[in-house]
């Protein structure tokens, strides 16, 4: 199995400012994603993040709003952008390895 | 429209005995299918996988079961324990393994003792 770990764990930001998010797995992996869970919801797909190339980004979520990077096999960085009190969640990442999926333990990020 | 379905967003059973939570779906293109466990402020923890061609797959104490003509799964907890207790998410993925994760709502299991 993979080992994620993210950063940071939690932040409380103020409206109108960006936060990138790190996410750091131990092992190399084909596929890396970016979930949100908003408070009392499932896990929704933000991206996926692509090595070397711009992210797929699902309905719902562009590239000005969540930039993310994936320079290598290993780390990805998402970035939330001219945050609002809706963009409160929290934000996890996820590697594949052949079928199974393991997750980052999450940033809870906060926009007052 | 909602292609995984949990549809009791909690369940409690007393230690000891059988906890079965339930999952449907509605694509068929859906081609394998997790379990995880969350507790909150963590991140979901995989628990058991199945392919859609196989109808069982057992690890330890937890067995998952397909049903794919009813389009159905379920997770069977042998025998509950205290830690049972979380969220379980019941994901899936298209055939092909290159798009991401969909999840149902979530099923909140409470162990009582």
């Amino acid at each position: 199995s993979a080992v994620i770990s993210q950063k940071p764990s939690r932040d409380i930001c103020q409206r109108g400012t960006s936060l990138t998010i790190q996410c750091q797995v131990d092992s190399q992996v084909t596929m890396m994603f970016w979930y949100r869970q908003q408070p009392g919801q499932s896990l929704t797909l933000i991206a996926t993040a692509n090595q070397g190339s711009e992210a797929t980004y699902e309905s719902g979520f562009v590239i000005d709003k969540f930039p993310i990077s994936r320079p290598n096999l290993t780390f990805s960085t998402l970035t939330v952008s001219n945050m609002s009190p809706e963009d409160s969640s929290i934000y996890l990442c996820s590697a594949r390895q052949g079928y199974e999926q393991y997750f980052g333990p999450g940033t809870r990020l906060t926009v007052t | 429209d909602q292609q995984v379905k949990q549809n009791s967003p909690s369940l409690s059973v007393q230690e000891g005995r059988i906890s079965i939570l339930n999952c449907d779906y509605t694509n068929s293109m859906f081609d394998y299918f997790l379990w995880y466990k969350k507790y909150p402020a963590e991140g979901p923890t995989f628990l058991i996988s199945i392919s859609s061609i196989k109808d069982k797959n057992e690890d330890g104490r937890f067995t998952v079961f397909l049903n794919k003509s009813a389009k159905h799964l379920s997770l069977h907890i042998v025998p509950s324990q205290p830690g049972d207790s979380a969220v379980y998410f019941c994901a899936a993925i298209p055939g092909g393994g290159a798009d991401g994760l969909t999840f149902g709502k979530g099923t909140h299991l409470i162990i009582q003792p």
